[in-house]
C-alpha cells in the first residue's frame, strides 16, 4: 500500500493567500485526520471524519480554516486567508474502525510556511 | 479526560548503550497507548502500540514498552541504541471507549540524541 499521501510537501505562501493541503488516505480506511504541529502546541487534532462526515471539528482554530472530504479517497484542508500564526506541519492520517488501539497511519506532512 | 507525560524532553546517549524514554498516562479508561517516532522532516511512525493485551509489547527496530498499571507508565526502551535511532519520540494516549475511540493525544515529545 502506498501509505497516506499527502500534497503538496512543501509551501510558501504570502499572507492573504488561500492555500489547500490534500490528502489521499490508505484505501479502505474509514476514518480521516488532520493534525497540527507547532513548535509551541506540539500535535493537535483539527478534525477528524468517519466515512466522509466530519464528525468533530472542535480543534479548527479559526473560521479561516475549513476542511472537507467529498468521497472516502480525498480530503482537503483550506486556510483562507492565510496568516503567517498559521506556520505549521500540517498532517493527515487515516485509520480502519474505531477502536482506540487501532493503529493510524499518518502521511509525512505538509510544511507551511506563511511570510 | 486522557493525558501524557514524556518526563524528558531531550535525551542523550552513547551508541551501543540502552535508551529510556519515559512516559506517565492519566486516563478515566483502560487506555490504549503508543509510542511514535518521528525522523527529520519526516511523518510519524508506529513504533509500537499497547491494546490491554500482554504487557509487555514489542516494537519494530528492537524497542519495547512496558505498561505499569500501578505506576501508570508506559516506558520506551532499547537494548542498545544506534545512530539511526536519533528522532523526535511521542507517546500517545487514546480514548478507550468505541465510537470516536481513536482520537489520539500527544506528548510533547522526547528528543533522542545518539552519540558515537
Amino acid at each position: 500500500d502506498a501509505g497516506v499521501i499527502q500534497s503538496p510537501r512543501h509551501e510558501v505562501t504570502e499572507m492573504g493567500q488561500e492555500v489547500t493541503l490534500r490528502c489521499k488516505p490508505i484505501s479502505g480506511h474509514d476514518y480521516l485526520f488532520w493534525y497540527r504541529q507547532t513548535m509551541m502546541r506540539g500535535l493537535e487534532l483539527l478534525i477528524y471524519f468517519n466515512n466522509n462526515v466530519p464528525i468533530d471539528d472542535s480543534g479548527m482554530p479559526e473560521d479561516r480554516f475549513s476542511a472537507k472530504m467529498p468521497n472516502a479517497s480525498f480530503s482537503t484542508l483550506k486556510i483562507q486567508p492565510s496568516e503567517p500564526r498559521d506556520s505549521a506541519v500540517y498532517f493527515c492520517a487515516s485509520s480502519l474502525g474505531d477502536f482506540s488501539g487501532n493503529t493510524i497511519y499518518f502521511g509525512e506532512g505538509s510544511w507551511l510556511t506563511v511570510v | 479526560a486522557q493525558s501524557v507525560t514524556q518526563l524528558d524532553s531531550h535525551v542523550s546517549v552513547s551508541e551501543g548503550t540502552p535508551v529510556l524514554l519515559r512516559c506517565n498516562y492519566s486516563s478515566s479508561y483502560s487506555p490504549s497507548l503508543f509510542w511514535y517516532v518521528q525522523h527529520p522532516n519526516k511523518g510519524l511512525q508506529l513504533l509500537l502500540k499497547y491494546t490491554s493485551a500482554a504487557t509487555l509489547v514489542k516494537g519494530i527496530n528492537g524497542f519495547e514498552a512496558e505498561f505499569k498499571k500501578s505506576e501508570t507508565s508506559f516506558h520506551l526502551t532499547k537494548p542498545s541504541a544506534h545512530m539511526s535511532d536519533a528522532a523526535e519520540y511521542f507517546c500517545v494516549v487514546s480514548k478507550g471507549l468505541t465510537g470516536g475511540g481513536n482520537k489520539l493525544t500527544f506528548g510533547t515529545g522526547t528528543q533522542l540524541k545518539v552519540e558515537l
